[in-house]
């Protein structure tokens, strides 16, 4: 399994748009990266998966240069609510198969008013 | 539609006894998969139920175990509680093992 290095911790204000990256130097060729949101004592949210180039939904955009090594999670217009901690998975699939999801320590991220 | 239900919210025992969670996937998937989450950490992997049997687990004793039922909910049990295994248990469902895995609220469990 690939592992993923992210930034333990990210301040922000409200209506900033806010980038956290991370690093998985070792994805294989047919890995995806997922990334996860979770509020405190609630179970990790699914929030978007890539796996190249740039993806798009309602709440981020994935960025993911052409040598995948790295990929940058964008959210626009952050508010307090987002105020949580992502996690950056990569694996070969979006549940992670029969292996479960591996997750890391995961970004802290604070927004402020 | 519900989403990953479990149950109970939070629970407190103490050292050496057993406890039972238990988990009821989102309607349309059959695969449960089981985590633990540590104070300040990501959640790490338990096992994973598929077809009612253990398809694969994680770095875990034998402590641990689990069953799915015919209705596809599953139960985790663990025994000779020690004081690391307070932590926050999570439940995640998927239509099969490869699609986006859903979880539930979890389950606190504290051991004194």
């Amino acid at each position: 399994l690939a592992k993923t290095t992210q930034p333990i911790s990210m301040d922000s204000y409200e209506g900033q748009e806010v980038n956290i990256t991370c690093s998985h130097n070792n994805i294989a060729t047919n890995d995806y990266i997922t990334w996860y949101q979770q509020f405190p004592s609630q179970g990790p949210r699914f929030i978007i998966q890539g796996y190249k180039t740039k993806v798009t939904n309602e709440v981020a955009s994935l960025f993911i240069p052409a040598d995948r090594k790295s990929s940058t999670l964008s959210l626009p217009r952050v508010s307090l609510s987002d105020t949580a901690v992502y996690y950056c998975l990569v694996g070969l699939y979006s549940g992670g198969g029969a292996d479960g999801l591996t997750f890391g320590k995961g970004t802290h991220l604070i927004i402020q008013p | 539609d519900a989403g990953v239900t479990q149950s109970p919210t939070h629970l407190i025992k103490t050292r050496g006894q057993q406890v039972t969670l238990r988990c009821s996937p989102k309607s349309g998937h059959d695969t449960v998969s089981w985590y633990q989450q540590a104070l300040g950490q990501g959640p790490q992997f338990i096992f994973q139920y598929y077809e009612e049997e253990e398809r694969q687990r994680g770095n875990f004793p034998d402590r641990f175990s689990g069953h799915q039922f015919p209705n596809y909910s599953s139960e985790l049990n663990v025994n000779a509680l020690l004081l690391g295994d307070s932590a926050l248990y999570l439940c995640a469902s998927s239509q099969t093992v490869y699609n986006e895995q859903f979880f539930g609220p979890g389950t606190r469990l504290t051991v004194l």
